[in-house]
């Protein structure tokens, strides 16, 4: 099982240019999560959907768009990307049973110039 | 809103030494309280969690405490080595608006292990 993976690793965009960050899942995980990391703020939620199908905004939708495609596939879309949105963005994903771990993929560190 | 504060943000010990990590939460209804380790560029990982209906969980050198009518949670390392060294995070389950499926994290802790 490869757990979470997320495409790309590494992106630099222009203030204003669009892009979609990828995530898929091979767990068969229900519910899934994007968040993003700046130094000293934690992990803020920005996005997350419950079940294939429904999405539900987080601590911090603004200026970004999910579509949860299937069970597997959750992404995270930048329409106008803006320097403010440069950080570190990590995709989880949790499954249905007694435990409420959550299970992170390996990052994508995006800058905006 | 719910909300997790986390103290310190940065702690230094000697190695052998034990770390304290300490979090506050503000909605009395979570549940659930998990710890996160972040190693350098790496992503996290759950390390220990707890539910309300215990007060100490054990695993080998980790340990966390619940006190849920003070609304706290802590983090115990002891014996640390030199791979402890990393940010750890703690996180509660959120419950407000009916959205039971969130985890509301702390802002974190740098952990140095001094050899």
């Amino acid at each position: 099982n490869a757990g979470v993976t997320q495409t790309p690793k590494f992106q630099v965009l222009k203030t204003g240019q669009s892009m979609t960050l990828q995530c898929a899942q091979d767990m068969n995980h229900n519910s899934m999560y994007w968040y993003r990391q700046d130094p000293g703020m934690g992990l803020r939620l920005i996005y997350y959907s419950a079940s294939e199908g429904t999405t539900d905004k987080g601590e911090v939708p603004n200026g970004y768009n999910v579509s949860r495609l299937n069970k597997r596939e959750f992404s995270l879309r930048l329409e106008s990307a803006a320097p403010s949105q440069t950080s570190v963005y990590f995709c989880a994903s949790r499954g249905e049973t007694v435990t409420y771990e959550q299970y992170f993929g390996p990052g994508t560190r995006l800058t905006v110039t | 809103g719910e909300n997790v504060e986390q103290h310190p943000s940065t702690l230094s010990v000697q190695e052998g030494d034990s770390a304290v990590i300490k979090c506050t939460y503000s909605d009395s209804a979570s549940n659930y309280f998990p710890w996160y380790k972040q190693e350098l560029g790496k992503r996290p990982q759950l390390i220990i969690d707890i539910r309300s209906n215990v007060g100490e969980k054990k695993d080998q050198r980790i340990a966390v405490t619940l006190n849920k009518t003070a609304k706290h949670f802590s983090l115990h390392i002891t014996e640390t080595q030199p791979e402890d060294s990393a940010v750890y995070f703690c996180a509660a389950r959120a419950f407000s608006g009916g959205a039971t499926n969130k985890l509301i994290f702390g802002t974190g802790t740098l952990l140095a292990v001094q050899p």
